[in-house]
This record gives structure tokens, sequence and C-alpha cells, in this order.
């Protein structure tokens, strides 16, 4: 069965910080693959997406994600992390082919001044 | 464009009523999900429409919950009656292949 984990489920970081969120997946071939990001009391939106091709993709909000199939990861990343950047992220998984996705249960992200 | 329209924002309402949850999807999004998030179990997914005919409804934890799509406009989300576990934010979404979803902001229901 298809699955996401994404292992940390908190995450603290000084601003200015690097950031790398983690994502793996389970899927016998090459998914969809999103990160999505949720601020209190607000709706999921899309930071960036992979369907095929180069495997380092750019997002809104400086963000980057780099899919690699020998290790079934899709990890978030962003060089500088800013305080508006607080939130949670979400990693999901879509099967090509179907509408569904499913989704990790998030990292929550702290930012410290 | 305005986005995934959900209404209402939030909706407080006693054990036993019914309930029902609104959304308006992007125009041209030939799908339609609806989401539950708790604290305890994160994003859960409770139904979703193609073209508006229900593809999948196996997320809907009981019969108390029904959901509808009579036009590529507009779907609802039902509960009756309700429960306090029923408490949540519920979260609509439409989707036009393979662009990913775009979520509306979501319904805080609380049951009391």
């Amino acid at each position: 069965a298809q699955s996401v984990t994404q292992p940390d489920i908190h995450i603290t970081v000084s601003e200015g910080a690097s950031l790398e969120l983690r994502c793996n997946y389970s899927y016998g071939a090459t998914p969809y693959l999103f990160w999505y990001v949720q601020s209190p009391g607000q709706g999921l939106q899309l930071l960036l997406k992979y369907f095929s091709g180069d495997t380092l993709v750019q997002g809104i909000k400086g963000f980057e994600a780099e899919f690699k199939r020998s290790q079934s990861s899709f990890n978030l990343r962003k060089p500088s992390v800013h305080w508006s950047d607080a939130a949670e992220y979400f990693c999901a998984v879509g099967m090509p082919g179907t509408y569904k996705y499913i989704f990790g249960t998030g990292t929550r992200l702290k930012v410290l001044a | 464009d305005a986005g995934v329209i959900q209404s209402p924002r939030h909706e407080v309402t006693e054990m036993g009523q019914e309930v029902t949850l609104r959304c308006k999807p992007i125009s041209g999004h030939n799908s339609l999900f609806w989401y539950r998030q708790t604290m305890m179990r994160g994003l859960e997914l409770l139904i979703y429409f193609n073209n508006n005919v229900p593809i999948d409804d196996s997320g809907m934890p009981e019969d108390r919950f029904s959901a509808k799509m009579p036009n590529a406009s507009f779907s609802t989300l039902k509960i009756q009656p309700s429960e306090p576990r029923d408490s949540a934010v519920y979260f609509c979404a439409s989707h036009l292949a393979p662009a990913g979803y775009t979520f509306g902001s979501g319904t805080r229901l609380t049951v009391v």
C-alpha cells in the first residue's frame, strides 16, 4: 500500500538558519510529489510539486525540494528561514492516473528569533 | 479567481443538530475533495468527486455523514445528527489534474 512518512513531528530552527524537512514515500513507481504549507487557521497552500524530469524543483517562498528515487525521498529545503515560515508542512503523494493524494502527518516548524 | 470558497468559516452547533458545510470549487476544476483535520488523526480524506460523481466515499466515518455535488460549482457535506466527536476543521479542495489540489480556508465545526 502507498504511504507517506514525515519522521519529524516538530522542528525548531533559528531565523536565518537552513532548513530541511524530510519526506519518505512507499510506492511501486514514481509518484507525483507535493509539499504544502498550512499557517494557523488557514487552508493548505501548495509550495511545489514534482511530476517528472529535473529532480530538483523550485517552489514559492524560496523553497526547493529534491526527488531521490534511490531513497524514496522528497525532502524540502530552504537556505535561510524567515520567522514567517513558521507553520505546518505536509508532504503528499499522488498516484499517476488517480486523483487521490496521500498526505503525511505533517511537520510543525518553529522559528526562533 | 477567488479560489475554493467554503462556508461557513465557523459553526457551533448542539449535539443532535444537522450541520451543512458548503463548498464552491474553482471553475474548471473537475475533481472535488472533502477532508477532515483533527489533532489526533491529522488530515483524513472523507470523499471525493470527479465530474460531479462520487468516486470514493470510503473515508466517510458513518452514515451520519453524506455529501452531494449537484453541479460543477457546488458541493455540500452534511452531518445528521452531529456529535461532539465530529468537531474538527473540514476542508474542501478542488483539482484539475495534474496541477495539485487547491484548498479552501476550511470550516471549523464545534459540536457541543
